[in-house]
C-alpha cells in the first residue's frame, strides 16, 4: 500500500507560472522527500524536510509540510520547460531491520510548455 | 563518481527464464535497495540491504531474490519470469539508515513475455 499519495497525477502549465504538488500520507513519519524523474531516467533527490520543519526552500522549489494535517506541498516558481518531468514525494515506512524504507507515492506529471 | 550504476538497460524474457540485474554503487554506501516502477503505481520496495551479508524483503518480494556479498554490489535475481514482472526496475543507495537521500541508478527496462 501507498503511504504518500499525489495530487494532482497530472499537471500542465506556461513557462513562467508557478507550479504546486501536493502529497498526503497515512501514518506519522520521521521525513517527508521530494524526488523528481525525468523521462527515461532514474530519480534525483531534490529536497528533505523533516518532522520538525514546516517549511524548506532550496533554489526555485519551496517545500511545506503540515504534520496534522498529513500533507506537503512542493511549489516550484518561475517554471521552466526544463522542469518537465514526474514528481514523487516519500516518506519513511518506519525502522524494519535498522534501515528506514521510504515508500513512494504514484507521482505528478509536470509539463511545462514553452 | 559513477554513482548507481545498473546492468543490462533493458531485457526481454520469456517466461519461466531466470536472469540477474546487476547493481553496483562507488559511494561507500551501506544501504542499497531495489524498487520496481509500474504505471500508475508509483515506485515500490521489492529488498533492500542494510550491509554486506544483510538482506531484508520489501513490499513486493514473491518472485525475487538478492544477496549482499560485498558492500559495492546487490544483485537481483528473477528465478521464474512471469509477466507480472515485466517493468522498470529501479537500484537505489543511500549513506544513512535514518531514511536519508536516495541514490538511484538510470533503470533496467525488463519485459516478459
Amino acid at each position: 500500500s501507498q503511504q504518500g499519495e499525489e495530487d494532482p497525477q497530472a499537471l500542465s502549465i506556461q513557462e513562467g507560472e508557478n507550479a504546486t504538488m501536493n502529497c498526503s500520507y497515512k501514518t506519522s513519519i520521521n521525513n517527508l522527500q521530494w524526488y523528481r524523474q525525468n523521462s527515461g531516467r532514474g530519480l534525483v533527490h531534490l529536497i528533505l524536510i523533516r518532522s520538525n520543519e514546516r517549511e524548506k526552500h532550496s533554489g526555485r522549489l519551496r517545500v511545506t509540510l503540515d504534520t496534522s494535517k498529513k500533507s506537503s506541498s512542493l511549489l516550484i516558481t518561475a517554471s521552466r520547460a526544463a522542469d518537465t518531468a514526474s514528481y514523487f514525494c516519500a516518506t519513511d515506512a518506519g525502522l524494519s531491520g535498522g534501515y528506514n524504507k521510504l515508500i513512494f507515492g504514484a507521482g505528478t506529471r509536470l509539463a511545462v510548455h514553452p | 563518481n559513477a554513482g548507481v550504476t545498473q546492468t543490462p538497460k533493458f531485457q526481454v524474457l520469456k517466461t519461466g527464464q531466470s536472469m540477474t540485474l546487476q547493481c553496483a554503487q562507488d559511494m561507500n554506501h551501506e544501504y542499497m535497495s531495489w524498487y520496481r516502477q509500474d504505471p500508475g503505481m508509483g515506485l515500490r520496495l521489492i529488498h533492500y540491504s542494510v550491509g554486506a551479508g544483510i538482506t531484508d524483503q520489501g513490499e513486493v518480494p514473491n518472485g525475487y531474490n538478492v544477496s549482499r556479498s560485498t558492500t559495492e554490489d546487490f544483485p537481483l535475481r528473477l528465478l521464474s519470469a512471469a509477466p507480472s514482472q515485466t517493468s522498470v526496475y529501479f537500484c537505489a543507495s543511500s549513506y544513512s539508515r535514518g531514511a536519508g537521500e536516495l541514490f538511484f541508478g538510470e533503470g533496467s527496462r525488463l519485459t516478459v513475455l
